[in-house]
C-alpha cells in the first residue's frame, strides 16, 4: 500500500531565505508526482506535476525535483516571500486504473516578513 | 482558476442527517474524484467517476455515495452523518483519469 510522507509538518523562516520541503513515498511504481498549493481553508492549486519518467521541473522560484527509486522528491522554494505562506502537499499518481492521487499530510510553511 | 466549481461552500448538518455535495466539472473533462480532507489531514481519495459510472473507490464505507451525470458533473451523498465526516471535501476533474483540477472544495461541519 502507498504511503506517502512529508516532513517537516511546520516550516517558519524568515523572508528571503531559500528553503527545502520533503516528500518521501513508499512504492516507486507511481505514474506522477504532484506539489499542491493550499492556503487556508481553500482548494488546492497545483505548483509543478513531474513524470515518473522526469528529474525535476521548474516554475519561477519554485524547483522540484523526483527521485523513483529512492522514493524522495523535493520542493525548493528559492528566496521566500511571505506570499508564499501556505500548506504544501504532494501527492502521487498511481499506477491502478483510477490514477487515484496519493497525498501527504502536508508542510505547513510560515514566511516572516 | 481551474473551471471547476462545488456547491455548497460551506454547510452545517446535524449528525444522522443527510447530505449532497455538487460539483461541476472543466469543460472538455469526464471524469470527477471526489476527497475528503480533514483538518490539518491530506486529502482522502473517497471515489471517481469516469463517463458516468464509478471507476474506483477508497476506503470509505457504502453510506458514501455518488453518481455523475451526462454532462459530467457530479454529487456526492453521504447517509447517516457522523461527527467524523466533519472536513473540506474536494471534487477534482480530468479528460479521461489524466491530470485532475481541483475545485475550491465544499466545508461540512457536522454537529
Amino acid at each position: 500500500k502507498q504511503e506517502v510522507t512529508q516532513i517537516p509538518a511546520a516550516l517558519s523562516v524568515p523572508e528571503g531565505e531559500n528553503l527545502v520541503l520533503n516528500c518521501s513515498f513508499t512504492d516507486s511504481a507511481i505514474y506522477n508526482l504532484q506539489w499542491f498549493r493550499q492556503d487556508p481553508g481553500k482548494g488546492l492549486t497545483s505548483l509543478l506535476l513531474i513524470q515518473s519518467s522526469q528529474r525535476e521541473q521548474t516554475s519561477g522560484r519554485l524547483n522540484a525535483s523526483l527521485d523513483k527509486s529512492s522514493g524522495r522528491s523535493t520542493l525548493y522554494i528559492a528566496a521566500s516571500q511571505p506570499g508564499d505562506s501556505a500548506t504544501y502537499l504532494c501527492a502521487v499518481k498511481d499506477s491502478s486504473n483510477t490514477g487515484k492521487l496519493i497525498f501527504g499530510q502536508g508542510t505547513t510553511l510560515q514566511v516572516k516578513p | 482558476e481551474t473551471g471547476v466549481t462545488q456547491s455548497p461552500t460551506h454547510l452545517i448538518k446535524t449528525r444522522g442527517q443527510q447530505v449532497t455535495l455538487r460539483c461541476s466539472s472543466q469543460s472538455g473533462h469526464n471524469t470527477v474524484s471526489w476527497y475528503q480532507q480533514a483538518l490539518g489531514q491530506g486529502p482522502q481519495f473517497i471515489f471517481q467517476y469516469y463517463r458516468e459510472e464509478e471507476n474506483g473507490r477508497g476506503n470509505f464505507p457504502p453510506r458514501f455515495s455518488g453518481l455523475q451525470f451526462p454532462n459530467y458533473s457530479s454529487e456526492l451523498n453521504v447517509n447517516a452523518l457522523e461527527l467524523d465526516d466533519s472536513a473540506l471535501y474536494l471534487c477534482a476533474s480530468s479528460r479521461d483519469r489524466a491530470e485532475q483540477y481541483f475545485g475550491p472544495g465544499t466545508r461540512l461541519t457536522v454537529t
